[in-house]
């Protein structure tokens, strides 16, 4: 079956800490890979994207992603987080016309 | 300008009613998505439409039709409302790339 996942559900880092989160995918076509936010109450914002090319992909909010194909993985970095990311994140691929995410993982920052 | 919009933003009813949430985009794109997501958060995929046309119809009760009056347009009905109906829905578009989303309709079934 066609899967995004996220291992970790919640992660707590402290402010100015790195942050990786994690994501892989199992679907055999060219993945197009995506890394989304949201914030309570709000829809969900694109951080970055993956189609091809360049495997370390550089998005908004000082957030980047590499797309590694042998591990199936596009893991998610921050070199120092702040407590305004605190929020869910959502890793998404799209293997046909539908997008399928993965279940997200919270994060949380300490001050 | 707002690029997806859904209203309304909340809606609070009784179950076995019937209620309509709306959708509209001004990004020119051809392609229209419902999403529901639930208490933990996750998303699912409900119905897509390119152009008009009805692409993707996962497996959702037949209490819920979606109609495209036109691309730009995609709304969403469900009729005799239940608990479990009670989500976030999510409204978003693409032209072939990433989503773009709107900012969401909570409806609570009472």
């Amino acid at each position: 079956a066609q899967s995004v996942t996220q291992p970790d559900i919640h992660i707590t880092v402290s402010e100015g800490a790195s942050l990786e989160l994690r994501c892989n995918y199992s679907y055999g076509a060219t993945p197009y890979l995506f890394w989304y936010v949201q914030s309570p109450g709000q829809g969900l914002q694109l951080l970055l994207k993956y189609f091809s090319g360049d495997t370390l992909v550089q998005g908004i909010k000082g957030f980047e992603a590499e797309f590694k194909r042998s591990q199936s993985s596009f893991n998610l970095r921050k070199p120092s987080v702040h407590w305004s990311d605190a929020a869910e994140y959502f890793c998404a691929g799209r293997p046909s016309q539908n997008f399928v995410f993965g279940p997200g993982t919270r994060l949380s920052v300490l001050p | 300008d707002t690029a997806v919009s859904q209203t309304p933003k909340y809606l609070v009813t009784q179950m076995g009613n019937d209620k309509s949430i709306k959708c509209e985009q001004n990004l020119g794109h051809d392609t229209m998505y419902w999403y529901k997501q639930d208490s933990k958060k996750f998303l699912k995929i409900m119905f897509s439409y390119n152009n008009k046309e009805l692409i993707i119809n996962e497996t959702v009760p037949n209490r819920f039709s979606p109609k495209s009056p036109d691309k730009a347009h995609l709304n969403l009905h469900i009729n005799s409302l239940e608990l479990g109906d009670s989500a976030v829905y999510f409204c978003a578009s693409t032209v072939g790339g990433e989503l773009f989303f709107g900012e969401g309709s909570r409806l609570t079934v009472l």
